[in-house]
């Protein structure tokens, strides 16, 4: 199987930076997605890495590294809205359309 | 607003009863998820269709039947459910290409009385 470790919980305060990091096992990797989940709704996307390397989109990065089966989320200035699950979720070469997700990593937001 | 709509958003009901959750998407999507959520969990996959055939089935109880009757729709029947099926379900759908996210809709919360 695929185990995917992430953070169970992470505090910050508004205007900071935080860094959610992501572990795969590296056989049969076919991707890294990050999601992110508001309680009680459904996870939306938010970037797809495949190749080493760092993903920007807006305050939102996601950065990869294939040879340690290492990811990261990197979310700066943080807005309260920001509080949410961070779903690190990675696709596998066995089975096309199964994605295994981590846990989650709930993050904070404090005034 | 999602993409992905499902319904109902609520549905609440007994061990004996017959139910349906229905889901639709109009982004040609050709692959489509079901997806079983606990409280303070993850997504956890029970179906995967693409062209509208079942390609997985996560070793899901028989009391969950999917169903995909064309590309834009997606049902899950239920027939005696057991308490801890109570769970919100996923729906979510994309393009039959494994470096493509998913789309999720904004689920049905399932309560078994």
């Amino acid at each position: 199987g695929q185990n995917i470790d992430q953070p169970t919980e992470m505090t910050a305060t508004e205007g900071a930076i935080v860094q959610i990091n992501c572990t795969y096992q590296t056989s049969g990797f076919n991707g890294l997605f990050w999601y992110q989940q508001h309680a009680g709704e459904a996870p939306t996307f938010l970037s797809y890495n495949v190749l080493d390397g760092l993903e920007e989109k807006g305050r939102f990065s996601s950065f990869l590294s294939r040879s340690k089966g290492y990811s990261y989320l990197l979310l700066k200035e943080l807005q309260m809205k920001d509080s949410a699950s961070y779903l690190c979720a990675q696709g596998g070469t066995d089975s096309w359309g199964k994605l295994q997700f981590g846990a989650g990593t709930q993050v904070v937001v404090t005034p | 607003d999602t993409e992905v709509t499902q319904t109902p958003k609520h549905l609440v009901m007994g061990m004996t009863n017959k139910k349906s959750l229905k889901c639709e998407q109009h982004m040609g999507h050709r692959a489509m998820y079901w997806y079983k959520q606990k409280a303070k969990k993850p997504p956890e996959l029970m179906f995967v269709y693409s062209y509208e055939k079942l390609s997985i089935n996560e070793s899901v109880p028989s009391r969950f039947s999917p169903e995909c009757p064309n590309s834009s729709l997606l049902n899950l029947h239920l027939h005696a459910l057991q308490p801890e099926d109570s769970a919100l379900y996923l729906c979510a759908s994309s393009q039959v290409d494994s470096n493509q996210p998913q789309h999720f809709g904004d689920g049905t919360r399932l309560s078994i009385l």
